[in-house]
């Protein structure tokens, strides 16, 4: 299985700012995907993180509000635009690798916004 | 959206006792995936099924795919401290593009 890290681990930021996480994988996939996990919830996903391409969102999540980066196989990025108290969740990386099969995921970034 | 009814939603134990649960759904799926997850970090694979009626054990932890391909189960004998956390089941669908379907999770609490 694939080692994901994301950077930050956690932060707590101010409303209205913005934060990027980052998530490297130590090997080439096919498919990334960045989740939101609200405290005690299960996992939604936000959207597929396209490499060379816009990401492709799913209903209730939209490009302005989560701008999403992924210029190699190994690398995307997840920004939180504009934050509000509502924001504070874990954000979540996954990945699928070159042979498909499952979704492996990263430790999470935990977001406080106050 | 659409999500697995996972049950039950919490569990209290014994050290020593067998768990079980189980993930039901309406639809089809292709792969049934068992995922634990603890604080602060995120999901872990445990077990991945890809074909109906399968069994396959990881340890002392058992999960069979479903025949109808409806539904999956997870089993855990013998609990130890270490398997508290939350266990979530996912399904996946081929034709989903990798978009997997989650259940609501399920809390084991171990009782001292």
């Amino acid at each position: 299985s694939a080692v994901i890290s994301q950077k930050p681990s956690r932060d707590i930021c101010q409303r209205g700012t913005s934060l990027t996480i980052q998530c490297q994988v130590d090997s080439q996939v096919t498919m990334m995907f960045w989740y939101r996990q609200q405290p005690g919830q299960s996992l939604t996903l936000i959207a597929t993180a396209n490499q060379g391409s816009e990401a492709t969102y799913e209903s209730g999540f939209v490009i302005d509000k989560f701008p999403i980066s992924r210029p190699n196989l190994t690398f995307s990025t997840l920004t939180v635009s504009n934050m509000s108290p509502e924001d504070s969740s874990i954000y979540l990386c996954s990945v699928v690798g070159l042979g498909g099969g499952t979704q492996y995921f990263g430790p999470g970034t935990r977001l406080t916004v106050l | 959206g659409q999500q697995l009814n996972q049950s039950p939603q919490s569990m209290f134990i014994q050290e020593g006792e067998d768990v079980s649960m189980n993930c039901t759904s309406s639809s089809i799926f292709n792969t049934w995936l068992w995922y634990k997850q603890e604080p602060g970090e995120g999901p872990v694979l445990l077990i991945a099924l890809y074909k109906a009626g399968e069994l396959t054990s990881n340890g002392r932890l058992t999960a069979q795919f479903g025949i109808t391909r409806k539904d999956s189960f997870l089993n855990i004998s013998a609990s130890i401290p270490s398997d508290v956390g939350i266990y979530f089941c996912a399904g996946l669908r081929m034709d989903s593009n990798y978009q997997l379907i989650w259940g609501a999770g399920t809390k084991l609490i171990i009782k001292p």
